[in-house]
């Protein structure tokens, strides 16, 4: 079946720093892949996608391309805020929607 | 504005008292999607609706029913609540499988 892997983290970085988060995926075909971003106490808000290989996604800052060679969307950031602080979790959707899977998710602490 | 409404927020209840979970989308949206959130497992999908009255089972759906009968409305029903299930429920929406999902803000719901 379908996976998604990523760190559990939690992440900690300075206000400022590079981020990269890792997500490496097993799916048949040519799944759609997303982050999502959880803020504490909220539900997931879609952060970016991606629907075929070699797209990039990006949004306020953040980036991740689809590699199919090496089953990758990896996330990063080049400078992060405090306000970043929160869960990201990679997801794929295969063609024909059937169950979309979820890594277990990211904890990115951003102290000042 | 376009969103997920989920009800209610917080729900304790005890074990064998039947309970509805309610989620009503306004986007008009094709597929629906109910996920629990445990700590360490991340999201898990329980169910999910291609469209009115199809529904099929995601990864964990013991203990769980939905129905689809409008397009607009998928509610959640367990039957016979059970401790293992006091979880965070999330119901999501999105109009096809490389749109990504808008999520509700979750229902926190205990089970003594």
């Amino acid at each position: 079946g379908n996976s998604v892997t990523q760190m559990e983290g939690p992440v900690t970085l300075s206000e400022e720093a590079f981020l990269t988060i890792n997500c490496t995926y097993t799916a048949t075909g040519y799944p759609s892949l997303f982050w999502y971003v959880q803020y504490p106490g909220e539900g997931l808000q879609l952060l970016l996608k991606a629907t075929k290989a070699d797209d990039k996604g990006s949004n306020k800052g953040f980036e991740a391309t689809y590699r199919k060679e090496t089953t990758s969307f990896h996330l990063e950031k080049g400078s992060v805020q405090v306000s970043d602080s929160a869960v990201y979790f990679c997801a794929l959707s295969p063609r024909g929607y059937q169950k979309v899977t979820f890594g277990i998710g990211t904890k990115l602490q951003v102290i000042p | 504005e376009a969103q997920v409404t989920q009800n209610p927020r917080y729900l304790i209840t005890v074990t064998g008292k039947k309970l509805t979970v309610t989620c009503s989308q306004n986007m008009n949206h094709e597929y629906m999607s109910w996920y629990r959130q445990d700590p360490g497992l991340g999201l898990r999908q329980i169910y999910y609706s291609m469209n009115v009255e199809v529904t099929d089972k995601g990864d964990v759906p013991e203990g769980y029913k939905v129905s689809r009968k409008e397009k607009r409305n998928f509610p959640l029903i367990l039957e016979s609540p059970s401790p293992n299930q006091t979880s965070l429920y999330f119901c999501a929406s999105s109009l096809q499988e490389t749109s990504g999902y808008t999520f509700g803000s979750g229902t926190r719901l205990t089970v003594v």
